[in-house]
């Protein structure tokens, strides 16, 4: 299985602050990278799909990059709604489509 | 609207046999894969397999093969999640999601979730 690793586990941060999470992928995966949020209690939100698309109804301040094994998760302002959680997710040709263990975002 | 909409929570003891559902609407159901994913609690995401319910073609991730069973019924557009004998350890949250193909390959919605516990 393709191993995603995402770093870091946990991250405080403020409203308003430019947030990064990041990714890696234990092989090159391409662009086949998938992020969703997900909110206590409830299921998982795609925001981005291949690396850097973002999924219909998602806000701009969402972005995502990279390629090959390294990629990138961005909120460019924190809003209240944001603090979730945010896992990876590998498609690339082998099942399973692995997910990253999760980064808990929390209020500073 | 697409929508998943799963079958409620359950609590089982442990050698007991369940099946789960997920239904579809507001879409092809038989087009497009349904996976299912694994939540234990306080944890993180877990792929355990996709069905293609126009065929019933069925991928499982080798952690979970022989321990599921993944089906489908594309005459009522509803799939299937089901353990013969369950364990302590198999209480967790379980979603089903719709996955899109291509080079956005991805789980684009996703069910409510259906708890399942396991205790004696």
């Amino acid at each position: 299985d393709i191993q995603m690793t995402q770093s870091p586990s946990s991250l405080s941060a403020s409203v308003g602050d430019r947030v990064t999470i990041t990714c890696r992928a234990s092989q090159s995966i391409r662009t086949d990278l998938n992020w969703y949020q997900q909110k206590p209690g409830k299921a998982p939100k795609l925001l981005i799909y291949a690396a850097s698309s973002l999924q219909s109804g998602v806000p701009s301040r969402f972005s995502g990059s990279g390629s090959g094994t390294d990629f990138t998760l961005t909120i460019s302002s924190l809003q209240p709604e944001d603090f979730a959680t945010y896992f990876c997710q590998q498609s690339y040709s082998t099942l399973p489509y692995t997910f990253g263990q999760g980064t808990k975002l929390e209020i500073k | 609207e697409v929508q998943l909409v799963q079958s409620g929570a359950e609590v089982k003891e442990p050698g007991e046999s369940l099946k789960i559902s997920c239904k579809g609407s507001g879409y092809s159901f038989n087009t497009y894969w349904i996976g299912w994913v694994r939540q234990m609690p306080g944890k993180g995401l877990e792929w355990m397999g996709i069905i293609y319910p126009g065929d019933s073609d069925t991928r499982y991730s080798p952690s979970f093969q022989g321990h599921v069973t993944i089906s489908a019924d594309k005459s009522i557009n509803i799939a299937y999640l089901q353990w013969s004998s369950l364990k302590a350890s198999d209480t967790a949250m379980y979603y089903c999601a719709r996955q899109v193909e291509g080079p956005n390959t991805s789980f684009d919605y996703w069910g409510q979730g259906t708890l399942v516990t396991v205790s004696s």
